[in-house]
């Protein structure tokens, strides 16, 4: 079964580091663009960051120089690395499969999603 | 960035009945949007790709249309499962964008 396994969430500090995972069954993840997507509590969806299947990597404006995504082929997973946390990370963080090997394109497979919160 | 805008915000329906749901790009391009459904405590479903085509298991009364900056997904008789909130997104450019999201309700 095609499935994606979201990990890591926790309660956190302003300021503090998370390292969320996503493991893949089923499909290779090195073959796909992977992307995050998160969603604040009560709001709409917002794009995070994205691994191309070639290994290069974009992030939101929102993140950039703080969250790094990884991918550890061997494992199957990714990681996204969340650095210098504010309260507005506070989310619902989704990784997602893009629907065709080595193309970007909707996502077609979603995990359930992991809670972050961020908060003193 | 290229925004997104969904409208309304809300619509209410009655089941059986059609609904409408819009989607404006603040830029033009061609076909490269994707409508989601989500239902509350679960993860977004996609519905729809490349601005028109169903996407697997999708049922036929779930379509999309559209180019350029506007696009619609018509839902033609609402079932009672497919009240939720509908999200558009544009993977034309990145960063890629979500509209705001439009919830359909039971009227």
């Amino acid at each position: 079964e095609v499935q994606l396994v979201e990990s890591g969430g926790d309660l956190v500090q302003p300021g503090g580091s998370l390292r969320l995972s996503c493991a893949a069954s089923g499909f290779t993840v090195s073959s796909f663009y992977m992307t995050w997507v998160r969603q604040a509590p009560g709001k709409g969806l917002e794009w995070v960051s994205v691994i191309y299947s070639g290994g290069s990597t974009y992030y939101a404006d929102s993140v950039k120089g703080r969250f790094t995504l990884s991918r550890d082929n061997s494992q199957n997973t990714l990681y996204l690395q969340m650095n210098s946390l504010r309260s507005e990370d506070t989310a619902v963080y989704y990784c997602a499969r893009d629907r065709v090997p080595t193309k970007p394109g909707a996502s077609d497979i979603w995990g359930q999603g992991t809670v972050v919160t961020v908060s003193s | 960035e290229i925004v997104m805008t969904q409208s309304p915000a809300t619509l209410s329906v009655s089941p059986g009945e059609r609904a409408t749901l819009s989607c404006r790009a603040s830029q033009s391009f061609s076909s490269n949007l994707a409508w989601y459904q989500q239902k509350p405590g679960q993860a977004p479903r996609l519905l729809i790709y490349g601005a028109s085509t169903r996407a697997t298991g999708i049922p036929a009364r779930f379509s999309g249309s559209g180019s350029g900056t506007e696009f619609t997904l018509t839902i033609s008789s609402l079932q009672s499962e497919d009240f939720a909130v509908y999200y558009c997104q544009q993977y034309n450019n990145w960063p890629r964008t979500f509209g705001q999201g439009t919830k359909v309700e039971i009227k």
